[in-house]
């Protein structure tokens, strides 16, 4: 299963809304899909998993959505500290990631 | 604190071999099934191979089956990550990761380690 997002870089200010779009290749049976940030330099961070549940700790800003093909991560409302790239995942069979979209200033 | 902390990554000519560990704490380590994935310079993120709780199952991306053989000793809680045949295309950060529901569960990598860089030249 390949996965694509998009845009590939979403250029916002702090305090805009921002919506990231992975597409997946085929339909996923499940709504096995989570959604990492990276900062430069950093690990990824576990956002979203389960397509919709948000991990222990993250703000109620992000959320996410989806099912089949179309999966979507929505930041309500930006914070400096969330101008990061974002991946989307896939588990559900075997793993993959897509190609990641930048958000910045 | 779950962490999980990699070594032995390096500097290493075409060809070579490393072995690279990761040592897990703060959690309960035999529990988890434990992924390595990794990402080359200024690229997105590389699943590459995972391993079950008990070590029993070893899963591989297709593009470095064959080379690479995951294994774990929850014993002394690490996984570990066997690459042969090093080639320029594997020169990447490899970060191990931790499962985020006990035994069999599919789920998301809710813990990642810092990584540790190879480097193939």
């Amino acid at each position: 299963i390949f996965l694509t997002q998009s845009p590939d870089t979403l250029s916002l200010s702090p305090g805009e809304g921002a919506t990231l779009s992975c597409r997946a290749s085929r339909s996923l049976s499940t709504t096995y899909v989570a959604w990492y940030q990276q900062k430069r330099g950093q690990a990824p961070r576990l956002l979203i998993y389960a397509a919709s549940s948000r991990a222990p700790g993250i703000p109620d800003r992000f959320s996410g959505s989806g099912s089949g093909t179309d999966f979507k991560l929505t930041i309500s409302r930006l914070e400096p500290e969330d101008f990061a790239v974002y991946y989307c995942q896939q588990y559900g069979d075997s793993r993959t990631f897509g190609q990641g979209t930048k958000v910045e200033i | 604190e779950m962490q999980l902390l990699e070594s032995g990554g390096g500097l290493v000519q075409p060809g070579g071999s490393l072995r690279l560990s990761c040592a897990a704490s703060g959690f309960s380590f035999k529990n988890h099934a434990m992924s390595w994935v990794r990402q080359a310079p200024g690229k997105g993120l590389e699943w590459v191979s995972g391993i079950s709780d008990t070590g029993s199952g070893t899963y591989y991306a297709d593009s470095v089956k064959g080379r690479f053989t995951i294994s774990r000793d929850n014993s002394l809680s690490t996984v570990y990550l066997q690459i042969n045949g090093l080639a320029a295309g594997d020169t990447a950060v490899y970060y191990c990761t931790k499962s985020r529901s006990p035994r069999g569960s599919v789920d998301a990598f809710d813990v990642w380690g810092q990584g540790t860089k190879v480097t193939v030249s």
